[in-house]
């Protein structure tokens, strides 16, 4: 079965860049049927998407209007897996981040999720 | 941004009851609806996809209905295992948006 495996740090200092990656068992990051997500958490915030990576015979990139500026996600072929970068964060980006899978836009399958805090 | 509203926020119910949360788009999102339920320190787990759907290993206990803007998801009898948060989200276009969340308690 599809299997994500999400890693990276739970601490991040204010003004530096948040770092994650999800691995993918089980599908491939260039499918051309499915979406890559980052979504967070956070009791201020409730459940908000961040944005996505997704093949279709070229890759594309969709971001939140809320992010937009800071925010990179992408795919890595050579080990089938993708990341999101988070630049100059600061506490508001305090929250549970989760990447999922999306195949007409439901996320049918989600990472384990990783506290991130932002704190000096 | 399509917003999504749940209610009621929270309810409280016993083993065995009849349970209905309903979730309102800020516009029509034609049948593009999913519900998720989310126990504490896990992830949402899809429960329902466009609008009434069952996603596969789901209890048949669930049902949703629902198009256009009003939307339902509906336990027949709960179990002490459903005891958690609901969440509504539109999969009708991008940006992907969720409801608030409705915590359903003993």
């Amino acid at each position: 079965q599809v299997q994500l495996q999400q890693s990276g740090p739970g601490l991040v200092k204010p003004s530096q860049t948040l770092s994650l990656t999800c691995a993918i068992a089980g599908d491939s990051v260039s499918s051309n049927s499915a979406g890559w997500n980052w979504i967070r958490q956070s009791p201020s915030r409730g459940l908000e998407w961040l944005g996505r990576t997704y093949y279709r015979s070229k890759w594309y990139n969709d971001y939140a209007v809320s992010v937009k500026s800071r925010i990179t996600i992408n795919p890595d072929t050579s080990k089938n897996q993708f990341s999101l970068q988070l630049t100059s964060v600061t506490p508001e980006d305090t929250a549970v981040y989760y990447c999922a899978r999306t195949t007409y836009r439901r996320g049918d399958i989600w990472g384990q999720g990783t506290m991130v805090t932002v704190s000096s | 941004d399509i917003q999504m509203t749940q209610s009621p926020s929270s309810l409280s119910a016993s083993v065995g009851d009849r349970v209905t949360i309903t979730c309102r788009a800020s516009q029509s999102i034609t049948s593009s609806l999913c519900w998720y339920q989310q126990k504490p320190g896990k992830a949402p787990n899809l429960l329902i996809y466009a609008s009434s759907s069952l996603q596969s290993g789901v209890p048949s206990r669930f049902s949703a209905s629902g198009s256009g803007t009003d939307f339902t998801l509906t336990i027949s009898s709960l179990q002490p295992e459903d005891f958690a948060t609901y969440y509504c989200q539109q999969s009708y276009s991008s940006p992907l948006t969720f409801g608030g969340g409705t915590k359903v308690e003993i």
